[in-house]
C-alpha cells in the first residue's frame, strides 16, 4: 500500500511488562526508521534498517529495546520491562532510497502509555 | 550546540503570512526539510530544499536558506485555519537519519 501502517494505535502496559509495536513499510521501500516522540514534541531517532539489516542503531537504548525487520513480516520494535519514561509516541517511517530527497513517509504512530 | 532550534509558538491571523524559523547545526547537510504534524497524526513532508539553493517556492510555501548563518525559514502565505499544526524543520545527520528541530506550534486565529 501507499501508507506506512503502524499497529496498534494505542498500547497501555504496566511497568515491567513487555511492549511490542509493529510497522508495515510501503511496499518497495527498503529503508525503515523508528523514532520516539516524547513530551515537548522532541523526536529521537532510535534505529534504521536497510531491508532486514540494521543500518544505524546509534539511537537505540542499550538495554530493553530491540527491533527487527524480517522478510515478509511487519517490522517490530520491542521494549522489555517497560518503564514510565518509555511512555511516548513511536513513529515508523519508510523510504525508497538512502538519499531522502523526498523525505520519509511516516506512519501515524503508536502511543505507548506505561502506568 | 547539537540542537536544531525553533521558536516554540507562533500565532497569526487568518489571511496573514506566517514565518517559521529554524537554526540548524550541520553545515554539510545536503537537504533540509519542513514537516507538518497535525494533532494525533504522523509527520507530513511539506517541502525540502537542496543545500545549494537559496530559495524554493511551492504554491503558498516559500523556503529560504542562509547557509552562512545556518538559518532556514518557512513562509506560509495567506495562512488558513487548516494550517494550524506543529511544524518541524529537519536536517540529515549521520547515516542519513533525519534530525528534527524542537517544533513550532502555529495557531491561526480566525
Amino acid at each position: 500500500g501507499e501508507e506506512v501502517a503502524q499497529t496498534p494505535k494505542h498500547l497501555v502496559r504496566g511497568e515491567g511488562q513487555k511492549a511490542k509495536l509493529y510497522c508495515a513499510p510501503i511496499k518497495g521501500h527498503s529503508y525503515v526508521f523508528w523514532y520516539q516522540q516524547v513530551l515537548k514534541n522532541e523526536f529521537k531517532f532510535l534505529i534504521s534498517f536497510q531491508n532486514e539489516n540494521v543500518f544505524d542503531e546509534t539511537g537505540m537504548p542499550k538495554e530493553r529495546f530491540s527491533a527487527k525487520c524480517l522478510p515478509n513480516s511487519p517490522c517490530s520494535l520491542e521494549i522489555q520491562a517497560t518503564k514510565l519514561e518509555d511512555s511516548a509516541v513511536y513513529f515508523c517511517a519508510s523510504s525508497h532510497d538512502r538519499e531522502p530527497n523526498y523525505g520519509y513517509t511516516f506512519g501515524s504512530g503508536t502511543r505507548l502509555t506505561v502506568v | 550546540g547539537e540542537d536544531v532550534e525553533q521558536s516554540l509558538f507562533l500565532s497569526v491571523r487568518e489571511g496573514d503570512s506566517s514565518v517559521i524559523n529554524c537554526t540548524y547545526t550541520d553545515s554539510s547537510s545536503t537537504y533540509l526539510y519542513w514537516y507538518k504534524q497535525e494533532p494525533g497524526a504522523g509527520l507530513q513532508l511539506l517541502t525540502y530544499i537542496f543545500s545549494n539553493m537559496d530559495m524554493k517556492q511551492d504554491q503558498r510555501l516559500t523556503v529560504l536558506l542562509n547557509k552562512k548563518d545556518k538559518h532556514l525559514s518557512l513562509r506560509i502565505a495567506d495562512t488558513q485555519t487548516g494550517d494550524s499544526a506543529i511544524y518541524f524543520c529537519a536536517e540529515i545527520r549521520g547515516a542519513n537519519n533525519l534530525f528534527f528541530g524542537t517544533g513550532t506550534r502555529l495557531t491561526v486565529i480566525p
